[in-house]
């Protein structure tokens, strides 16, 4: 069971808006630890998408977006395109675990 | 552009030892705020952070599994590495090296990962 509780799946039809939730606790994300994204697509490994809740590393396209509010933060993808099907992990850090990074379990996005 | 190479055996008896190298190019493992990091994940499972060395030889091993786990650094070969020793089948998964911005808490470069499969 992950410390940061993400939804196993999501789907959308190509063009359209979904958005990814990740809810945490009072000692990860509601401590105002940043949130961080990754996208790993099939077979390969993760890939940085959204750093320090909302900020796109050069090359991430606009589509992507993150926002961070109490104890959960989000990722919106819109204009839904077949490349995005992918898994989808959050992680922060928290500080009751000894100081440790932790991750969601990962959402699988299909673009129907 | 930093990348991050993963090398070891991919099969591992029960209770050996798996030992692993991730080579870094492109960047000096020396260079301040970076930390090198292992991330296991395990067959159709999610990401799980094993622990970090930082060049100076400062360690973080994850609690699960500190108790067998051991990263060391070599500056000299710009490279780090991880043994996990007394393994079982549960240790069977995808091993990643990354660098993590220390400080800010993500991993930004990634390796491309390595199957290590535990069987007899």
């Amino acid at each position: 069971q992950s410390v940061l509780t993400q939804p196993p799946s999501v789907s959308g039809a190509p063009g359209q808006r979904v958005t990814i939730s990740c809810t945490g606790s009072s000692s990860n994300i509601g401590a105002g630890y940043d949130v961080h994204w990754y996208q790993q697509l099939p077979g390969t490994a993760p890939k940085l998408l959204i750093y320090g809740n909302s900020n796109r590393p050069s090359g991430v396209p606009d589509r992507f977006s993150g926002s961070k509010s109490g104890t959960s933060a989000s990722l919106a993808i819109t204009g839904l395109q077949a490349v995005d099907e992918a898994d989808y992990y959050c992680q922060s850090y928290d500080s009751s675990l000894s100081g440790s990074w932790v991750f969601g379990g990962g959402t699988k996005l299909t673009v129907l | 552009q930093v990348q991050l190479q993963e090398s070891g055996p991919g099969l591992v008896k029960p209770s050996q030892t798996l030992s692993l190298t991730c080579a870094v190019s492109g960047d000096s493992i020396i260079s301040s705020g970076y930390y090198w990091s292992w991330i296991r994940q395990r067959p159709g499972k999610g990401l799980e952070l094993i622990g970090y060395i930082y060049y100076s030889g400062s360690t973080y091993y994850t609690s699960s599994l500190k108790s067998r786990v051991t990263i060391s650094v070599d500056t000299s070969n710009n490279q780090f590495s991880l043994k996990l020793n007394s393994v079982t089948a549960a240790d069977t998964a995808f091993y990643y090296c990354a660098r993590e911005v220390h400080g800010d808490y993500y991993f930004d470069c990634w390796g491309q990962g390595t199957l290590v499969i535990v069987s007899s």
